[in-house]
């Protein structure tokens, strides 16, 4: 069964700093996608960025970037140069299966980050 | 607007009652999700439609949830004889197709059962 680990209820950091939030994943299965979400107070899901299980790259989108470690099965998003709108509820989830399958996605129990001024 | 949209935003309903949930997702979007999300469960797929396929209904958690897609575009989700623990905020998504194409959610509608 597939499985999403977010160690960090709740991250707080100065804005301009950088910021990791955590994602370790389970899965015997070989093709896989991982995706990361952000949700803000308002309550819409906001896509941030994906990593395919065979992308050779980290994936990067922006101020958004996935520390993408297979071996360890961790996949972290780092936020450059934090802003006050990036506090928010951030999710990792994971697609197993082939990447033209359903996004029947798992969804870790998500980190709340606050950035102060 | 161009984005997901969901009806109501709000539901409050008597226990035993059924209810209906609305969305419409974006034009040409042929993938169409249903997600709760619950204090004590997270975020978790309900049901997946792609195009005039059968829909994918595995993530349902029991015979009183149905949902269906009418002409390929609206969806409505309904639970019948609704229970307390029905209560959460369910999401609907869409994507232009499917694999690796970012979900677009809509607000949710945030189902409160008494």
């Amino acid at each position: 069964a597939q499985k999403i680990t977010q160690t960090q209820p709740g991250m707080f950091v100065q804005e301009k700093e950088a910021v990791t939030l955590d994602c370790t994943y389970d899965t015997s299965d070989q093709s896989y996608g991982l995706f990361w979400y952000k949700q803000p107070s308002s309550g819409e899901m906001i896509f941030l960025i994906y990593q395919g299980s065979y992308d050779e790259q980290n994936a990067t989108e922006g101020r958004y970037s996935l520390n993408f470690q297979k071996a360890r099965k961790s996949a972290n998003l780092v936020i450059s140069a934090s802003q006050l709108g990036d506090s928010a509820m951030y999710f990792c989830a994971m697609r197993e299966g082939r990447i033209q399958g359903a996004q029947k996605l798992v969804f870790g129990q998500g980190t709340r980050l606050t950035i102060n001024p | 607007g161009a984005g997901v949209s969901q009806s109501p935003s709000n539901k409050v309903t008597e226990k035993g009652k059924d209810v209906e949930l609305r969305c419409d997702p974006i034009s040409g979007h042929t993938a169409l999700y249903w997600y709760r999300q619950s204090l004590g469960q997270g975020l978790e797929f309900l049901i997946y439609f792609q195009g005039n396929s059968a829909p994918d209904k595995s993530g349902l958690p029991s015979d009183r949830f149905s949902a269906e897609r009418t002409g390929g575009s609206v969806s409505t989700l309904t639970i019948q004889r609704t229970q307390q623990e029905d209560s959460a905020v369910y999401l609907c998504a869409s994507s232009f197709r499917t694999g690796e194409s970012p979900l677009h959610f809509g607000n949710g509608t945030r189902l409160t059962v008494t």
